[in-house]
């Protein structure tokens, strides 16, 4: 069974800061997908950025990216410029099926 | 912007009671799945579904519940007796195709409490 670990539970970013949010996996696969999905308070998780794991170079969407190290077995994502709106929990996710495998998350908070 | 929906939003019921969680996926996407996540832990699939069938479910998924395309909007789940660890919050979600790449869109989720 695939696990994936985000080893931080909270992380807190200063406005227009940078902040990473890191997230390992276990797999014996060599072809599968990664993402990110953010779940703002008492709203739907929505997909932030994907990655496919034959692909060399790292995901990029607007002020978020992606640092996949597939041998390290390890997806962040980097927020740039972070905005009031990017508050919210983010969820690592690993596809190889149909399933999606969740971390446990990584609560977001960013000062004004 | 087409959304997941799902109801009710919160459902109370009896331990032993059977209840049914609906949701109305994306009009025009083929794969259907549902998801659990139990207060202070990881969100969990329980079950995907497509043309009518359950395509993959995970060992939480057990007798106890069933899935459901009743007509042409709707996909239901189904406990048929619930236990105190049933309580949960449980998201639909679906998908234009199945495996890969294809971006699952979640549903706000419903929160079941069994008393």
């Amino acid at each position: 069974a695939q696990t994936v670990t985000q080893s931080q539970p909270e992380m807190s970013v200063q406005e227009a800061e940078t902040v990473t949010l890191s997230c390992t996996y276990d797999t014996s696969e060599s072809d599968y997908y990664l993402f990110w999905y953010k779940q703002p308070p008492s709203r739907q998780m929505i997909l932030v950025i994907r990655q496919e794991a034959y692909k060399q170079q790292n995901a990029t969407e607007n002020r978020f990216s992606v640092n996949f190290q597939k041998a390290a077995k390890s997806f962040s994502l980097k927020i740039s410029d972070s905005q009031l709106g990017d508050a919210a929990m983010y969820f690592c996710a690993y596809r190889n099926d149909y399933k999606l495998s969740f971390g446990a998350g990584t609560t977001v908070t960013v000062r004004a | 912007e087409p959304e997941v929906t799902q109801t009710p939003s919160h459902q109370v019921t009896q331990m032993g009671q059977e209840v049914i969680l609906r949701c109305v996926p994306i009009s025009n996407h083929l794969y259907f799945y549902w998801y659990r996540q139990i207060l202070g832990q990881k969100v969990e699939f329980l079950v995907s579904f497509y043309n009518n069938e359950i395509s993959e479910k995970s060992e939480i998924f057990d007798d106890q519940f069933s899935v459901e395309r009743p007509d042409g909007s709707n996909f239901t789940l189904k406990i048929r007796s619930t236990k105190l660890e049933d309580s949960a919050m449980y998201f639909c979600a679906s998908s234009e195709g199945g495996v890969g790449y294809n971006e699952q869109f979640f549903g706000p989720g419903t929160r079941l409490t069994v008393l």
